[in-house]
């Protein structure tokens, strides 16, 4: 199958930037997805962006993809405490004559004052 | 709103009971899935329908069944429990397979 990685955790201070990595290996999708999972909560769209394109801003978030590395990042200006929570990056990937999300493990970004 | 809507929030069921997880949405899209979360893991696709076609992922257990009566709903069986399926079951939607999808809070099985 299809994977996409990322590291685990992520600890930054109230007010930095936070940059959250990811790398996958379906060159073939046509965008890439930004979830976040606060705890005890399902999964939310963040945002996303299309594989024709190498950045995207929204607000205090910035997604930067390099398709020639299947690079994907994700960075949080002014990180707040309320940003606490798992971040998982996901792409469409081809099985069976479907496309099925695929997600990394998550990335636990952890804010401190 | 527009929603997915999970139920119950938390289930515990005893060894090889068996036990339903329900998943409504009114969101009225094409696709639901049904995904299993253990801690630190990313969440694993157990089924997905498109319309009422079933997609059983290769590897899910036999244990495992889904039923989608009508757009709106969809179950989760489990028929007989084991401690390891202990974890946090998601449904989510979604218009088209591979389109952004909208979960539901989930459902946190306990199993003793």
């Amino acid at each position: 199958g299809e994977d996409v990685e990322q590291s685990l955790f992520l600890s930054v201070r109230e007010g930095d930037s936070s940059v959250i990595n990811c790398t996958y290996t379906d060159s073939s999708s046509t965008y890439l997805y930004w979830y976040k999972q606060e705890p005890g909560a399902g999964l939310q769209l963040l945002t996303y962006i299309f594989s024709n394109m190498d950045m995207k801003q929204d607000q205090r978030l910035t997604v930067l993809l390099n398709k020639k590395d299947k690079h994907l990042s994700l960075r949080i200006a002014d990180t707040q405490t309320g940003d606490s929570a798992i971040y998982f990056c996901a792409e469409p990937s081809a099985s069976g004559g479907s496309y099925i999300p695929t997600f990394g493990r998550g990335t636990s970004l952890i804010v401190h004052p | 709103d527009a929603m997915v809507i999970q139920n119950p929030r938390y289930q515990v069921t005893q060894f090889g009971k068996p036990v339903t997880l329900s998943c409504s949405q009114t969101l009225n899209h094409n696709v639901m899935y049904w995904y299993q979360q253990k801690s630190s893991q990313a969440p694993k696709l157990l089924f997905h329908y498109y319309d009422k076609d079933f997609n059983n992922e290769a590897d899910t257990p036999d244990n495992f069944q889904s039923r989608r009566p009508n757009t709106s709903f969809c179950f989760l069986d489990i028929r007989s429990p084991g401690l390891g399926d202990a974890a946090m079951y998601l449904c989510a939607t979604s218009t088209y397979q591979g389109n952004e999808q909208y979960f539901g809070p989930g459902t946190r099985l306990t199993v003793t």
